[in-house]
Protein backbone atom coordinates (compact mmCIF):
# COMPACT_ATOMS: atom_id res chain seq x y z
CA UNK A 1 0.00 0.00 0.00
CA UNK A 2 0.90 3.65 0.22
CA UNK A 3 3.64 4.39 2.32
CA UNK A 4 4.60 8.06 3.40
CA UNK A 5 8.47 7.87 4.72
CA UNK A 6 9.56 10.72 6.77
CA UNK A 7 13.39 11.68 7.71
CA UNK A 8 15.41 11.95 10.35
CA UNK A 9 13.33 10.06 12.83
CA UNK A 10 15.00 12.90 15.60
CA UNK A 11 16.88 16.36 15.13
CA UNK A 12 18.79 18.09 17.84
CA UNK A 13 19.58 21.35 17.14
CA UNK A 14 21.38 24.53 18.60
CA UNK A 15 18.78 27.24 19.15
CA UNK A 16 19.91 29.27 16.15
CA UNK A 17 20.58 26.65 13.89
CA UNK A 18 18.34 25.40 10.85
CA UNK A 19 16.60 22.80 10.60
CA UNK A 20 15.13 20.55 8.25
CA UNK A 21 13.00 17.32 7.35
CA UNK A 22 11.84 15.27 5.12
CA UNK A 23 8.97 13.34 3.26
CA UNK A 24 8.87 10.66 0.34
CA UNK A 25 6.01 8.96 -0.86
CA UNK A 26 5.88 6.02 -3.09
CA UNK A 27 3.11 7.72 -5.13
CA UNK A 28 2.43 10.46 -6.52
CA UNK A 29 0.33 12.55 -4.27
CA UNK A 30 -2.55 14.84 -5.00
CA UNK A 31 -1.41 17.09 -2.31
CA UNK A 32 0.98 16.73 0.92
CA UNK A 33 0.42 18.84 4.65
CA UNK A 34 2.46 18.81 7.42
CA UNK A 35 1.11 19.07 10.89
CA UNK A 36 3.42 20.12 14.73
CA UNK A 37 2.30 18.28 17.33
CA UNK A 38 3.89 20.32 20.59
CA UNK A 39 4.75 17.23 23.88
CA UNK A 40 2.01 16.48 25.27
CA UNK A 41 0.07 17.86 22.32
CA UNK A 42 -2.26 16.83 19.32
CA UNK A 43 -1.31 17.58 15.99
CA UNK A 44 -2.18 20.67 13.89
CA UNK A 45 -2.47 21.37 10.73
CA UNK A 46 0.51 24.03 9.33
CA UNK A 47 0.27 23.82 5.51
CA UNK A 48 -0.93 22.31 2.48
CA UNK A 49 0.67 22.08 -0.99
CA UNK A 50 -1.37 21.27 -3.77
CA UNK A 51 0.66 22.15 -7.14
CA UNK A 52 4.08 20.63 -8.14
CA UNK A 53 6.99 22.37 -7.20
CA UNK A 54 5.24 24.65 -5.04
CA UNK A 55 6.75 26.50 -1.87
CA UNK A 56 4.96 28.46 0.68
CA UNK A 57 6.71 30.33 3.44
CA UNK A 58 5.38 31.00 6.87
CA UNK A 59 8.00 33.36 8.98
CA UNK A 60 10.98 31.06 9.42
CA UNK A 61 9.23 27.84 8.12
CA UNK A 62 9.29 27.20 4.25
CA UNK A 63 7.56 24.10 3.02
CA UNK A 64 8.48 22.49 -0.42
CA UNK A 65 6.89 20.39 -2.69
CA UNK A 66 8.54 18.55 -5.11
CA UNK A 67 8.16 18.61 -8.98
CA UNK A 68 7.08 14.95 -9.19
CA UNK A 69 4.94 14.99 -6.75
CA UNK A 70 6.02 12.53 -4.70
CA UNK A 71 8.31 14.40 -1.70
CA UNK A 72 8.44 17.15 0.19
CA UNK A 73 10.60 19.03 3.02
CA UNK A 74 10.39 21.90 5.86
CA UNK A 75 12.84 23.77 6.25
CA UNK A 76 13.42 25.82 9.55
CA UNK A 77 15.78 29.11 9.42
CA UNK A 78 17.01 30.02 13.05
CA UNK A 79 15.55 27.62 15.57
CA UNK A 80 13.78 28.70 18.45
CA UNK A 81 12.83 26.55 21.55
CA UNK A 82 9.03 27.29 20.02
CA UNK A 83 9.78 24.76 17.58
CA UNK A 84 10.47 22.01 19.62
CA UNK A 85 7.70 19.64 18.56
CA UNK A 86 7.33 16.79 16.52
CA UNK A 87 6.76 17.19 12.63
CA UNK A 88 4.70 15.12 10.43
CA UNK A 89 3.88 15.58 7.18
CA UNK A 90 0.87 14.08 5.70
CA UNK A 91 -0.26 12.70 1.97
CA UNK A 92 -3.69 12.00 0.23
CA UNK A 93 -4.58 8.08 0.84
CA UNK A 94 -7.89 8.17 -0.96
CA UNK A 95 -11.17 9.64 -0.53
CA UNK A 96 -10.17 12.49 2.37
CA UNK A 97 -7.87 9.89 4.19
CA UNK A 98 -4.36 10.52 5.02
CA UNK A 99 -1.21 9.10 5.30
CA UNK A 100 1.01 10.04 8.22
CA UNK A 101 4.97 10.14 8.30
CA UNK A 102 6.34 8.63 11.56
CA UNK A 103 7.34 11.99 12.01
CA UNK A 104 10.63 13.87 12.85
CA UNK A 105 11.16 14.89 16.67
CA UNK A 106 12.80 18.36 17.29
CA UNK A 107 14.23 19.02 20.20
CA UNK A 108 16.16 22.64 20.61
CA UNK A 109 18.59 23.60 22.98
CA UNK A 110 19.35 26.79 24.58
CA UNK B 1 -16.41 26.89 19.13
CA UNK B 2 -14.69 23.78 20.78
CA UNK B 3 -13.54 21.74 17.52
CA UNK B 4 -12.94 17.82 18.22
CA UNK B 5 -13.88 16.93 21.91
CA UNK B 6 -12.85 13.60 23.32
CA UNK B 7 -13.62 12.18 26.40
CA UNK B 8 -11.91 10.65 28.61
CA UNK B 9 -8.54 12.11 28.82
CA UNK B 10 -6.98 9.28 30.26
CA UNK B 11 -8.32 5.86 30.77
CA UNK B 12 -6.49 2.03 32.74
CA UNK B 13 -7.83 -0.91 32.16
CA UNK B 14 -7.33 -4.48 32.84
CA UNK B 15 -7.00 -6.96 30.25
CA UNK B 16 -10.15 -8.02 28.55
CA UNK B 17 -11.94 -4.73 29.81
CA UNK B 18 -14.01 -2.61 27.06
CA UNK B 19 -14.56 0.67 27.09
CA UNK B 20 -15.27 3.41 24.39
CA UNK B 21 -13.94 6.09 23.61
CA UNK B 22 -16.47 8.91 22.65
CA UNK B 23 -15.49 12.19 19.45
CA UNK B 24 -18.14 14.94 18.84
CA UNK B 25 -16.70 17.40 16.57
CA UNK B 26 -18.60 20.98 16.31
CA UNK B 27 -17.97 22.19 12.56
CA UNK B 28 -19.97 20.24 10.94
CA UNK B 29 -17.69 18.48 9.25
CA UNK B 30 -18.44 15.10 6.93
CA UNK B 31 -15.86 12.64 7.58
CA UNK B 32 -14.23 11.71 11.05
CA UNK B 33 -11.37 9.32 11.98
CA UNK B 34 -9.50 7.41 15.04
CA UNK B 35 -5.85 7.07 14.87
CA UNK B 36 -3.78 5.41 17.23
CA UNK B 37 -0.24 7.22 17.92
CA UNK B 38 2.59 4.80 19.52
CA UNK B 39 6.10 6.03 20.02
CA UNK B 40 8.39 6.10 16.85
CA UNK B 41 5.10 4.92 14.21
CA UNK B 42 3.32 8.67 13.63
CA UNK B 43 -0.48 8.18 13.16
CA UNK B 44 -2.14 5.14 12.04
CA UNK B 45 -5.27 5.34 11.10
CA UNK B 46 -7.82 2.94 12.68
CA UNK B 47 -11.11 3.68 11.22
CA UNK B 48 -12.39 6.68 9.45
CA UNK B 49 -16.06 7.26 8.29
CA UNK B 50 -16.28 9.42 5.46
CA UNK B 51 -19.99 10.78 5.49
CA UNK B 52 -22.61 9.96 8.57
CA UNK B 53 -24.03 6.35 8.22
CA UNK B 54 -20.68 4.79 6.74
CA UNK B 55 -17.64 3.32 8.27
CA UNK B 56 -14.40 1.68 6.58
CA UNK B 57 -11.19 -0.18 7.95
CA UNK B 58 -7.71 1.70 8.45
CA UNK B 59 -4.39 0.48 8.35
CA UNK B 60 -5.13 -1.16 12.00
CA UNK B 61 -8.64 -1.74 12.75
CA UNK B 62 -7.89 -5.38 14.24
CA UNK B 63 -9.38 -5.52 17.97
CA UNK B 64 -11.44 -2.05 17.88
CA UNK B 65 -15.33 -1.41 16.05
CA UNK B 66 -16.42 2.05 15.73
CA UNK B 67 -20.15 4.07 15.40
CA UNK B 68 -20.83 6.90 13.57
CA UNK B 69 -23.98 8.08 15.89
CA UNK B 70 -24.64 10.97 13.82
CA UNK B 71 -22.73 13.65 11.47
CA UNK B 72 -21.54 14.99 14.99
CA UNK B 73 -20.19 12.09 16.99
CA UNK B 74 -17.59 9.10 16.18
CA UNK B 75 -16.94 6.44 18.96
CA UNK B 76 -14.24 3.82 19.11
CA UNK B 77 -14.86 0.61 21.38
CA UNK B 78 -12.73 -2.05 22.60
CA UNK B 79 -14.59 -4.91 23.20
CA UNK B 80 -11.63 -6.63 24.82
CA UNK B 81 -8.88 -4.36 25.84
CA UNK B 82 -5.05 -5.91 25.57
CA UNK B 83 -2.02 -4.76 26.26
CA UNK B 84 -1.14 -4.06 23.08
CA UNK B 85 -4.26 -1.63 22.60
CA UNK B 86 -1.78 1.14 24.89
CA UNK B 87 -1.70 3.79 23.04
CA UNK B 88 -2.31 7.52 22.44
CA UNK B 89 -6.03 7.54 20.46
CA UNK B 90 -6.67 10.72 18.55
CA UNK B 91 -9.62 11.31 17.02
CA UNK B 92 -9.88 13.99 13.80
CA UNK B 93 -12.70 15.33 11.42
CA UNK B 94 -12.45 17.26 8.21
CA UNK B 95 -14.64 18.72 5.44
CA UNK B 96 -14.74 22.07 5.16
CA UNK B 97 -15.54 23.41 1.13
CA UNK B 98 -12.92 23.06 -1.34
CA UNK B 99 -9.15 23.04 -1.22
CA UNK B 100 -9.44 22.66 2.88
CA UNK B 101 -11.71 19.89 2.86
CA UNK B 102 -8.33 17.47 3.23
CA UNK B 103 -7.50 19.41 6.51
CA UNK B 104 -7.63 17.60 9.60
CA UNK B 105 -8.53 18.75 13.03
CA UNK B 106 -7.37 16.83 15.91
CA UNK B 107 -8.95 15.94 19.65
CA UNK B 108 -6.61 16.42 22.52
CA UNK B 109 -6.29 12.21 22.71
CA UNK B 110 -7.50 9.82 25.12
CA UNK B 111 -4.18 8.15 26.76
CA UNK B 112 -4.73 4.25 27.48
CA UNK B 113 -3.31 2.09 29.57
CA UNK B 114 -3.61 -1.84 29.31
CA UNK B 115 -2.53 -3.55 32.22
Amino acid sequence: GQQVMQIPQYQHVQEGEDFTTYCNSSTTLSNIQWYKQRPGGHPVFLIQLVKSGEVKKQKRLTFQFGEAKKNSSLHITATQTTDVGTYFCAGGGGYNKLIFGAGTRLAVHP
Amino acid sequence: NAGVTQTPKFQVLKTGQSMTLQCAQDMNHNSMYWYRQDPGMGLRLIYYSASEGTTDKGEVPNGYNVSRLNKREFSLRLESAAPSQTSVYFCASSGQDGIAKNIQYFGAGTRLSVL
